[in-house]
């Protein structure tokens, strides 16, 4: 069974750094095609990606949030860190982790994907001096 | 970066009526790049549907979705009262950029 679930500060104060901790079981995120994606979701609104680790430790992320985050993982205690800096309240949010599944497509030459299959609960932050 | 513009913002009907969500790209892309999403209040985003037709595993076949180029639909047959919800498109980009879509809410009439 694979399971994802999210830790880390509740509240941040303004301008400093968040590190959110996804600890995951499950799977092997050394196994081709497996990613990580981390996902938030500020009260009452959609939906923001905000990056993605892969099997190769191939790092993605948002072009507007790029400058700020930093994801990193560690495939022996089967976790992935999302690190953000300078928050701000427009930063509160819930912040999820997602298995996501990519699988080349020697044909197209490129990947086909498979969605984020299966995700954490998530962890609500609040930024607030 | 692709933009994808769902509608309607909000769709109420009825249980077991169809109901039918839109998902409009600002360009086209492969579908096999598209998914859908269900979250419910208080709960994190299930994967309903993946590569713009497949279903994930355990989603009920009253759930579909089609579409190619820059539309995109799911169709859910016959509302179960479960399936009042807030519904995500997503793409997936070439250049490993994800976006989603701004939602559509189902609500019970």
């Amino acid at each position: 069974q694979v399971t994802l679930r999210e830790s880390g500060p509740a509240l941040v104060k303004p301008t400093q750094t968040l590190t959110l901790t996804c600890t995951f079981s499950g799977f092997s995120l050394s196994t081709n095609g497996m990613c990580v994606s981390w996902i938030r979701q500020p009260p009452g609104k959609a939906l923001e990606w905000l990056g993605y680790i892969d099997w190769d430790d191939d790092k993605f992320y948002s072009t507007s949030l790029r400058t700020r985050l930093t994801i990193s993982k560690d495939t022996s205690k089967n976790q992935v860190v999302l690190t953000m800096t300078n928050v701000d309240p427009v930063d509160t949010a819930t912040y999820y982790c997602a298995r996501m599944t990519l699988s080349y497509d020697w044909k197209e030459s490129n990947y086909d994907y498979y969605g984020m299959d299966v995700w954490g609960p998530g962890t609500t932050v609040t930024v607030s001096s | 970066e692709i933009v994808l513009t769902q509608s309607p913002g909000t769709l109420s009907l009825s249980p077991g009526e169809g109901a039918t969500l839109s998902c409009r790209a600002s360009q086209a892309f492969r579908s096999t790049y598209l998914a859908w999403y269900q979250q419910k209040p208080g709960q994190a985003p299930r994967l309903l549907i993946y590569g713009a037709s497949n279903r994930a595993t355990g989603i009920p076949d009253r759930f579909s979705g089609s579409g190619s180029g820059t539309d995109f639909t799911l169709i859910i047959s016959r509302l179960e009262p479960e399936d009042f919800a807030v519904y995500y498109c997503q793409h997936y980009g070439s250049l490993h950029s994800i976006t989603f879509g701004q939602g559509t809410r189902l609500e019970i009439k």
